[in-house]
Parts: C-alpha cells; structure tokens; sequence
C-alpha cells in the first residue's frame, strides 16, 4: 500500500516561493508516477504537473510552466514542487498523488494514491 | 487543452434514489477517464479509473460508463455517506483536465 506524507502548511509573501514535500513510502518510489494538483479554496482541481523519478523529466502544464519546478529524489523517496513568483491566486491547497508503480505504462499518470494536502497562503 | 463539461453542478436526492452525472470532453479521450469524490478538508479519492474500472474496495453502487467525448457516473442507489462532491477528470492528454465537480447533497 501506498502512502505519501507531505509537508505542513505555509504562509509566503507574493513575489517569493515555497516548495512542498511529499514523502512516499510502500513500493519502488523510481517507477512511481507523482502528479501535482492544486485547489483553490471554495474551488477546482487543477493539475499542475507530473514526474516519474525514473525518467526523471518533470511534464507541467502550460499555466504554471515557468514558474513551477517538480522534481523527486530517489534516495529519500520524496517529490517536490517548488513554485515561484508567488501571488494571491496561487493561494490553495496543495496534493500530491500517485499511481503507485507504473509498471509497463509509464506514460499515463494514475490517481490511486493522495498525500493529505498542503496549504499554501500568499498573503502580503 | 481539453475542456471537460461536468453536469449538473449541483445535485439533491433522496435516499435510495438513482443518481447520474455527465461528462463531456471536447476532444476523443478513448476511456482515459477518472471519477474522483471528494469530502470536504480531505483529499480526492479515485473511484473510477479507465472510464468504467471500478477501484479495488469501492461499493458497487458506483459505476461509470463511455467512451470517446461522452461519460456518465451513476450511484445505483443513493446512501447518506455519499455526500460529498464528484469529479470527473481525463488523462489522455497533457495537461490533464477536470470537470468543473458536481456537488451531491441529500434531500
């Protein structure tokens, strides 16, 4: 089984960054897919990007590309995003999530797994 | 990118009732299609992956259904711990894409 722990709640002045953790335990963290989705509060999911550790290249989506960076340290079976050039509407709540092992589809990113969520608040 | 169409947006029903909700995308997804509930302060939990492929430990009442541009999600017979509100979600394509959510509430 799957777990993944992420980091605790932040407050962050607009124009700075922040860099949640998420922390994955229970399979080979190398061949796990690991996607970023945010939520606004009151509001939707939006998928911000992905990696899997072994490839190693992050995909994002346009909307944040430039300002997000996702990337995964195998030794500590952790993935990070990092987003820069905060502002007031990056203010949410922050998941991870994963598919546990890809196996032999390391193209398609799957959604069994979450982390608990991170609140991220940008407020001047 | 595609745009996914997740109707109604909000939905009241009665215990015991038959409930659906749809979801349209604009572009052929095939079956690359995700039904997610999510309860308020918790994390999305994946009901349904592959359009129809019910998650291990889901009750059967959940099911989903499609192909192409046109899904549908149904509980066979609501129960008062499906309160919470549902999203349908593609991953076909990059970026991946969800539904606006459909919030269900008991009458």
């Amino acid at each position: 089984q799957v777990h993944l722990v992420q980091s605790g709640a932040e407050v962050k002045k607009p124009g700075s960054s922040v860099r949640v953790s998420c922390k994955a335990s229970g399979g080979t963290f190398s061949t796990f897919t690991i996607s970023w989705v945010r939520q606004a509060p009151g509001q939707g999911l939006e998928w911000m990007g992905g990696i899997v550790p072994i490839f190693g290249t992050p995909t994002y989506a346009r909307k944040v590309q430039g300002r997000v960076t996702i990337t995964a340290d195998e030794s500590t079976s952790t993935a990070y995003m990092e987003l820069s050039s905060l502002r007031s509407e990056d203010s949410a709540t922050y998941f991870c999530a994963s598919g546990g092992d890809c196996g032999g589809d390391c193209f398609v990113y799957r959604f069994d797994y979450w982390g608990q969520g991170t609140l991220v608040t940008v407020s001047s | 990118d595609i745009q996914m169409t997740q109707s109604p947006s909000s939905l009241s029903a009665s215990v015991g009732d038959r409930v659906t909700i749809t979801c349209q995308a604009s572009h052929d997804i095939t079956n690359y299609l995700n039904w997610f509930q999510q309860k308020p302060g918790k994390a999305p939990k994946l009901l349904i992956d592959d359009a129809s492929n019910l998650k291990t430990g889901v009750p059967p009442r959940f099911s989903g259904s499609g192909s192409g541009t046109d899904f549908t999600f149904t509980i066979s017979s609501l129960q008062p711990e499906d309160v919470a509100t549902y999203f349908c979600q593609q991953y076909d394509d990059f970026p991946y894409t969800f539904g606006q959510g459909t919030k269900l509430e008991i009458k």
